[in-house]
């Protein structure tokens, strides 16, 4: 069956680089998109960009100038790295494929 | 960007009442193929969101048949007939036509 499974580390030190990994089975990468959302503590979603099933790579024009998308299609994993993060960055941050969703990862931004 | 705004519940809403989610963008998300690129996800306490609704009015699989999405190209509506309680959490709507995906702010749903 489908499944998306983020990875990461759960504190960052403000300033410093967010890398996450989203692990996926039951479909391949080179046939679906795969998007990363976050949700802030108690507030609702946004949408920070997408890999898709060829390669290509769309952001957030808010987010774009920190934020890269990546991929390893033999692993069946895709990665986000944001940096200059600031405590404004702490939320779960999901990966999904629009109609299945991972369950999440909490990361908090703070020294 | 398109906006995604929706609308408020009155809530609590009785158990076995009805309750619809109302959702405005701000340009049409019908396409030329016919097709319009509405989604409606629910989220529970503590989950991710779940697809429900796709294409403005198709339901996801396994997704009860109380749900029911409709609407134009402008204004969507979810409605929820005889809510129970596994209907407990916050709504939102998102538009797919184009990049950035946008989502509304979410309408939380409360049960009585």
């Amino acid at each position: 069956q489908v499944q998306l499974k983020e990875s990461g580390p759960g504190l960052v030190q403000p300033s410093q680089t967010l890398s996450l990994t989203c692990t996926v089975s039951g479909f391949s990468l080179t046939s679906y998109n795969v998007h990363w959302v976050r949700q802030p503590p108690g507030k609702g979603l946004e949408w920070m960009g997408r890999m898709r099933y060829n390669g290509d790579t769309s952001y957030n024009s808010a987010l774009k100038s920190r934020l890269s998308i990546s991929r390893d299609t033999s692993k069946n994993q895709v990665f986000l790295k944001m940096n200059s993060l600031q405590t404004d960055d702490t939320g779960t941050y999901y990966c999904t494929r629009e109609d299945y969703w991972g369950q999440g990862v909490m990361v908090t931004v703070s020294s | 960007d398109i906006v995604m705004t929706q609308g408020a519940l009155p809530n609590p809403v009785p158990s076995g009442e009805s309750a619809s989610i109302t959702c405005q963008s701000s340009k049409s998300l019908l396409h030329s193929n016919g097709k319009t690129y509405l989604n409606w996800y629910l989220q529970r306490p503590g989950q991710s969101p779940q697809l429900l609704i796709y294409w403005m009015s198709t339901r996801a699989s396994g997704v009860s048949d109380r749900f029911s999405g409709s609407g134009s190209g402008t204004d969507f509506t979810l409605k929820i007939s005889s809510v129970e309680a596994e209907d407990v959490g916050v709504y939102y709507c998102q538009q797919f036509l184009e990049y950035p995906r946008t989502f509304g702010g979410g309408t939380k749903l409360e049960l009585k």
